[in-house]
């Protein structure tokens, strides 16, 4: 069975600065997608950035980018240029290729200081 | 708007009293699924179906049904809910090439 690990429950950064989030996790499979959702106050979930696993450059989303190392089965998130809207908990999840089989890490509650 | 909305958002119940909380989607996904999310745990696949009449248990399934008649609707049942089941419920939808999923807004449910 798959597993998603996020070894930092909780971090903090300070406005403008940048932050790294961990994520590893274990799988046999060859073909997946990884990806990283914010969840603010609202509870909302709301995908940030989403990496396919046979893709070999790491994904870009503005202000946010991965680190994908599959040897490694490590896909770390990086916010530059931290907000203060920035400030939810995030989740990294994992996905068999043509499965709706999704697997979530516990979280890390990131809190962006002014 | 392209939507996936849950009813009730919030749910207060006592043990054993069976209640069903609606998933609706309006983007015609093939794909949908249901969540339960507690502290610590991150969030846990309860079932999910990739067609109508197809459901396929994730990793959570003890306690709950579901039932999927039309594309849209996605019900989860708790025909005996019990205390354990006090969490913060999401049904998710997503197209069948597409893996990105869609979460609706969440039901928060107390069982006492």
């Amino acid at each position: 069975a798959q597993t998603v690990t996020q070894s930092q429950p909780e971090m903090s950064v300070q406005e403008a600065e940048t932050v790294t989030l961990s994520c590893t996790y274990d799988t046999s499979e060859s073909n997946y997608y990884l990806f990283w959702y914010k969840q603010p106050p609202s509870r909302q979930m709301i995908l940030v950035i989403r990496q396919e696993a046979y893709k070999q450059q790491n994904a870009t989303e503005n202000r946010f980018s991965v680190n994908f190392q599959k040897a490694a089965k490590s896909f770390s998130l990086k916010i530059s240029d931290s907000q203060l809207g920035d400030t939810a908990m995030y989740f990294c999840a994992f996905m068999k290729y043509n499965n709706n089989d999704m697997r979530f890490g516990a979280g890390t509650r990131l809190t962006v200081k002014p | 708007e392209a939507q996936v909305t849950q009813n009730p958002r919030y749910l207060i119940t006592v043990t054993g009293k069976k209640l069903t909380v609606t998933c609706s989607q309006n983007m015609n996904h093939e794909y949908m699924s249901w969540y339960r999310q507690d502290p610590g745990l991150g969030l846990r696949q309860i079932y999910y179906s990739m067609n109508v009449e197809v459901t396929d248990k994730g990793d959570v399934p003890e306690g709950y049904k579901v039932s999927r008649k039309e594309k849209r609707n996605f019900p989860l049942i708790l025909e005996s809910p019990s205390p354990n089941q006090t969490s913060l419920y999401f049904c998710a939808s997503s197209p069948r090439n597409e893996e990105t999923q869609y979460f609706g807004p969440g039901t928060r449910l107390l069982v006492l």
